[in-house]
């Protein structure tokens, strides 16, 4: 089945710093790949949608210069949180659309998650 | 505005019994719709999904029946193990889309 592979799955950094955290679908081309994020006890709240060779697409509330995303190639996606901060803390999913599902539909394949924490 | 709900945020159940998990709706438009499986700290994992057109899929121990007049979905998993002890997680989609949108989740555990 597919596989999205999410890198690194810890990091723990200062604040003020920045981190990249990469999202590859091993097996198969991603056109459009998704951000989410975690807070402890609560849903996916889904940050923006990143388009192979365009600029992602963000959610309402979604700081698009401080989450940099950028998808340059069918296979990688990247979220840079710049200038990090303690409130930036959280767990950050990566997913990509695949076949899989009832009557060969879209299923969403997710990665593992990354855990940031800002010191 | 949470357009998909899962308004039990924790579920207990016996080792054996049925579980049943629940999800609403509120966009009528959404024709799509998957469960999925979430263990701490790692990325949720596809279970099991159904089309509008359908109004139950079976997989295993895992069925989720649709109605689509009470814009609602459940997830049966019969019989309960303690490894499904999870927060499980509905999400559904319109016809356009690669878009899902998440319910809230449902913590679920299965005592031994």
């Amino acid at each position: 089945g597919a596989v999205v592979s999410q890198h690194p799955s810890r990091v723990i950094c200062k604040s003020g710093t920045s981190v990249k955290i990469e999202c590859r679908s091993l097996d198969f081309q991603a056109t459009t790949m998704f951000w989410y994020r975690q807070f402890p006890k609560q849903s996916l709240m889904l940050m923006a949608t990143s388009n192979e060779g365009s600029k992602a697409t963000y959610e309402q509330g979604v700081e698009k210069d401080k989450f940099l995303i950028n998808h340059a190639s069918l296979t990688l996606s990247t979220l840079t949180v710049t200038s990090a901060h303690p409130e930036d803390s959280s767990f950050y999913i990566c997913s990509a659309s695949s076949l899989g599902g009832h009557s060969g539909a879209n299923v969403l394949t997710f990665g593992a998650g990354s855990r940031l924490t800002v010191l | 505005d949470q357009q998909v709900k899962q308004n039990s945020p924790s579920l207990s159940v016996q080792e054996g019994r049925i579980s049943i998990l629940n999800c609403d709706y509120t966009n009528s438009m959404f024709d799509y719709f998957l469960w999925y499986k979430k263990y701490p700290a790692e990325g949720p994992t596809f279970l099991i999904s159904i089309s509008s057109i359908k109004d139950k899929n079976e997989d295993g121990r895992f069925t989720v029946f649709l109605n689509k007049s009470a814009k609602h979905l459940s997830l049966h998993i019969v019989p309960s193990q303690p490894g499904d002890s999870a927060v499980y997680f509905c999400a559904a989609s319109r016809p356009t889309g690669n878009q899902f949108y998440f319910g809230t989740g449902t913590s679920l555990t299965v005592i031994p």
